[in-house]
């Protein structure tokens, strides 16, 4: 069974720009959380979606932003970068949103 | 401030030596997981714990979930080099998946 797969895996961007991160969940996972990671502030969570709904929403500014399709994929976008959007982005999927959740390997996102 | 704190932040022992990281919180969480992160990957689970009072054993690790729900700890015994990564606990308060994350405890084992 293929894992939590997340596009690209690494990324460079400049200040004031946006840029869209991509996460496919495991077949039959239909909730996907995405979390940030830093080495200052740790594993934050962002916010979960299920079923192309947002359930939960962590505390970041607006310009953090989510979809998922019908497909259960998901996407999540933030605009006008700040250097200190710069973290490794994950996202992870679970079957109903109240169990286990599996982890893909994370976007490297640099704000420069 | 952390609503998961976890001790050591850092732990350097030698093959062979046990080894236990805790996990605590004035929070009561339904259920506690735990992962082993490597560096530039995900965090990969290894156990999730429901019940309080519930311990729970993977060949040389044994993790417990407090009374109350609000703590748990993480032994591994015989330590080996392939044991060394980031061990994060992360509790579940409420319906949905908002798991909070504690700081995490990096852990060297040195062969």
């Amino acid at each position: 069974k293929a894992g939590v797969t997340q596009t690209p895996r690494y990324l460079i961007k400049t200040r004031g720009q946006q840029v869209t991160l991509s996460c496919s969940p495991i077949s039959g996972h239909r909730s996907v959380s995405w979390y940030q990671q830093t080495p200052g502030q740790g594993l934050q969570f962002l916010f979960e979606y299920f079923s192309e709904t947002q359930r939960n929403k962590g505390n970041f500014p607006g310009r953090f932003s989510g979809r998922q399709f019908s497909n259960s994929r998901s996407e999540m976008n933030v605009s006008t970068l700040e250097l200190g959007d710069s973290a490794l982005y994950l996202c992870a999927s679970s079957r109903q949103g109240f169990d286990e959740q599996y982890f893909g390997p994370g976007t490297r996102l640099t704000v420069t | 401030t952390q609503l998961l704190e976890q001790s050591p932040q850092f732990l350097s022992i030698q093959e062979g030596e046990n080894l236990t990281v805790y996990c605590n919180s004035s929070s009561v969480f339904s259920s506690l997981q735990w992962y082993r992160q490597e560096p530039g990957e995900g965090p990969v689970l290894l156990v999730t714990v429901v019940t309080g009072g519930e311990v729970k054993k993977l060949k040389r690790l044994t993790f417990q979930f407090g009374d109350a729900r609000k703590d748990s700890s993480l032994h591994i015994t015989a330590a080996q080099p392939g044991d060394t990564g980031l061990y994060l606990c992360a509790g579940n308060k409420a319906a949905g998946n908002k798991l909070t994350f504690g700081g995490g405890t990096r852990v060297l084992v040195k062969p």
